[in-house]
């Protein structure tokens, strides 16, 4: 079975600062995607970037990039120039890219604190 | 905003009752998804339906039901109430046959359920 680790439960950066958040997974499947999710206290899941494991160039997607490591089953965000709005809880996602479902499995989170 | 409704957005019940929960999917999104939060944790997910079928389950009993309409709108459904069920239930609508394509999820807000 797929699983997500999350071992930072809770980070803190200084506004326009950088912070990358970590996450690992563990699969034998050789091909699936890979997300970063925020979720503010509004509670609504908000994409914030997505990596296919097929494409050995990291994802980015403007202040937000990722360092995926197929071989370490390793997948960080980091954040730069930290703005007040990142303050959230993110979510590291992992998603077979077969099967007939588009069933998300989530780490624990971690809970991201701005500081002006 | 992503166009996914869920309501309503707060609930209590006891131990022991029934529930109903109800997303309105993003318009034209034939696939829904149920996701189970609890505190602290992140998304489990609960089942999905494609196309008012449902092709895809997590490891939840069948206490747990729900269909999706032919407008695309769907329910979740819990019977038995036990207080382990207290806890954010998000639903998510994408377009496509969830096997094929990887398009995106969109989230509503949640319904937060107190089981007393």
């Amino acid at each position: 079975a797929q699983t997500v680790t999350q071992s930072q439960p809770e980070m803190s950066v200084q506004e326009a600062e950088t912070v990358t958040l970590s996450c690992t997974y563990d699969t034998s499947e050789s091909d699936y995607y890979l997300f970063w999710y925020k979720q503010p206290p509004s509670r609504q899941m908000i994409l914030v970037i997505r990596q296919e494991a097929y494409k050995q160039q990291n994802a980015t997607e403007n202040r937000f990039s990722v360092n995926f490591q197929k071989a370490a089953k390793s997948f960080s965000l980091k954040i730069s120039d930290s703005q007040l709005g990142d303050a959230a809880m993110y979510f590291c996602a992992y998603r077979r890219r077969s099967g007939a479902t588009n069933k998300l499995i989530f780490g624990t989170g971690t809970l991201l604190a701005v500081q002006p | 905003e992503t166009g996914v409704t869920q309501s309503p957005t707060h609930l209590i019940k006891t131990r022991g009752q029934q529930v109903t929960l109800r997303c309105s999917s993003q318009s034209g999104h034939n696939t829904v998804s149920w996701y189970q939060q609890a505190l602290g944790q992140g998304p489990q997910f609960i089942f999905q339906y494609y196309r008012e079928e449902e092709n895809g389950r997590g490891n939840f009993p069948p206490r747990f039901s729900g269909l999706q309409f032919p407008n695309y709108s769907s329910e979740l459904n819990v019977n038995a109430l036990e207080l382990d069920d207290s806890a954010l239930y998000l639903c998510a609508s994408s377009l496509g046959n969830p096997g094929t394509t990887n398009e995106k999820l969109f989230f509503g807000s949640g319904t937060q359920l107190s089981v007393l």
